[in-house]
Parts: structure tokens; C-alpha cells; sequence
């Protein structure tokens, strides 16, 4: 099936640090949304991107829709504790029109 | 308001037992879709309601039966499960139905599935 590379699998900060992920895929994707879920909930979506090119910042968020419409990057400006959680990138392919198609995820920890 | 309600957050249920997940939605939207996210993975796409009519299974074993009584509720049936099943069991749902212009997919919290 579609797969959404996505990196780092991991990351540990300091507060204050900027943070950036991102999404490769070799196909070519309609949709890219980020979402952050923290334990025991469900993800709340952060930002949607719809069109190539497109650069769409939500407060310290900002994220972008590659040029080629396979990749895409999510930066965190002045990371807060709160911001820990694992960041999801999903996106949608141009023939699967309701069917999301998920990266592995990005687990944040932000040391104080 | 872009709430998605499931219920029950916990459920617990033996391998003999028949329980349902409850889905609501009153943002309009059409298109809604059960998930099942095991820690530490994404989620992972079972079904998918559009207009209220199944469109998308995902080879997902009948002992999971999911319903659209209308395009406010989606329920999910369970019956004979197995340990294996349990999971974070994620309800969604979107604005567009077929023809999709945007898929901004909103998610519920989820209920905490465990199967003994």
C-alpha cells in the first residue's frame, strides 16, 4: 500500500527550540494534514494544506505543501511543554478520495 | 463546532460478548469513518460511511460490524473478539462525501478497547 515516510521518529528538545518534521512519499498526494494527538486521545488536527507550494501557519505552527506535491514539513517555533504529543502527517491521494493515508508519526519530548 | 462525541471512553468486554461504539457528529459533515490505532502506530482506516452507505471496507473480519443509521451517528457492533483486538478504536468524520473537495477529517477521542 501508500506509505508517508515520515522523520524524525523522534525527537528530544529543550524548551524554547524550534522543531521541524516532515513527510516523503513517492506518490503524489491531493491533501496534506498535520495532526498532533496526545495520550489516550484522539488527534486534533493542526493544519491542512491544499495546494502545492501552499505555506499555511497556525499561531507557532507553520507548515508547507512541497513544490512536487509528494512531501511536506511541519515546524514548531519556540517549543512550550505543552506541545509534547506525537505529530502525525496524513495525506490524501488524488484516487483514494476518502481514505487518509498516514505517516508513522513523530514522538516530541521537551525537557524544561 | 468541530466535535466529534464517542462513547464509551473505556470498554472492557470479554471474548463472548456482543458491545457497540457510539459516533456523533453535528458538524453536517457526510462522510465519516471508523479507525483502529495500536500504541505507538498511526491509525489505521477501517470503514468508511458516505451519504450514509458503506463505501469503503477494508478487509476488516465480519466480528466487527459497523452501522450509519443516519449521517449524524455511526455505531460499530462487536461481537466475539479477540484479545488482539484491543486498541484505540477512532471515529471521524469529513465534509465531503464522493466528490471530495475537502477532507479535513475531524477525529473523536476514541474508546480505549480491551478485549479479555
Amino acid at each position: 500500500g501508500q506509505q508517508l515516510n515520515q522523520s524524525p521518529q523522534s525527537m528530544f528538545i529543550q524548551e524554547g527550540e524550534d522543531v521541524s518534521m516532515n513527510c516523503t512519499s513517492s506518490s503524489i498526494f491531493n491533501t496534506w494534514l498535520w495532526y498532533k494527538q496526545d495520550p489516550g486521545e484522539g488527534p486534533v488536527l493542526l493544519i491542512a494544506l491544499y495546494k502545492a507550494g501552499e505555506l499555511t501557519s497556525n499561531g507557532r505552527l507553520t507548515a508547507q505543501f512541497g513544490t512536487t506535491r509528494k512531501d511536506s514539513f511541519l515546524n514548531i517555533s519556540a517549543s512550550i511543554p505543552s506541545d509534547v504529543g506525537i505529530y502525525f502527517c496524513a495525506g490524501q491521494l488524488p484516487s483514494g478520495a476518502q481514505k487518509l493515508v498516514f505517516g508513522q508519526g513523530t514522538r516530541l519530548t521537551i525537557n524544561p | 463546532d468541530t466535535e466529534v462525541t464517542q462513547t464509551p471512553k473505556h470498554l472492557v468486554m470479554g471474548m463472548t460478548n456482543k458491545k457497540s461504539l457510539k459516533c456523533e457528529q453535528h458538524m453536517g459533515h457526510r462522510a465519516m469513518y471508523w479507525y483502529k490505532q495500536k500504541a505507538k502506530k498511526p491509525p489505521e482506516l477501517m470503514f468508511v460511511y458516505s451519504y450514509e452507505k458503506l463505501s469503503i471496507n477494508e478487509s476488516v473480519p465480519s466480528r466487527f460490524s459497523p452501522e450509519c443509521p443516519n449521517s449524524s451517528l455511526l455505531n460499530l457492533h462487536l461481537h466475539a473478539l479477540q484479545p488482539e483486538d484491543s486498541a484505540l478504536y477512532l471515529c471521524a468524520s469529513s465534509q465531503e462525501g464522493f466528490s471530495v473537495t475537502s477532507t479535513e477529517a475531524f477525529f473523536g477521542q476514541g474508546t480505549r478497547l480491551t478485549v479479555v
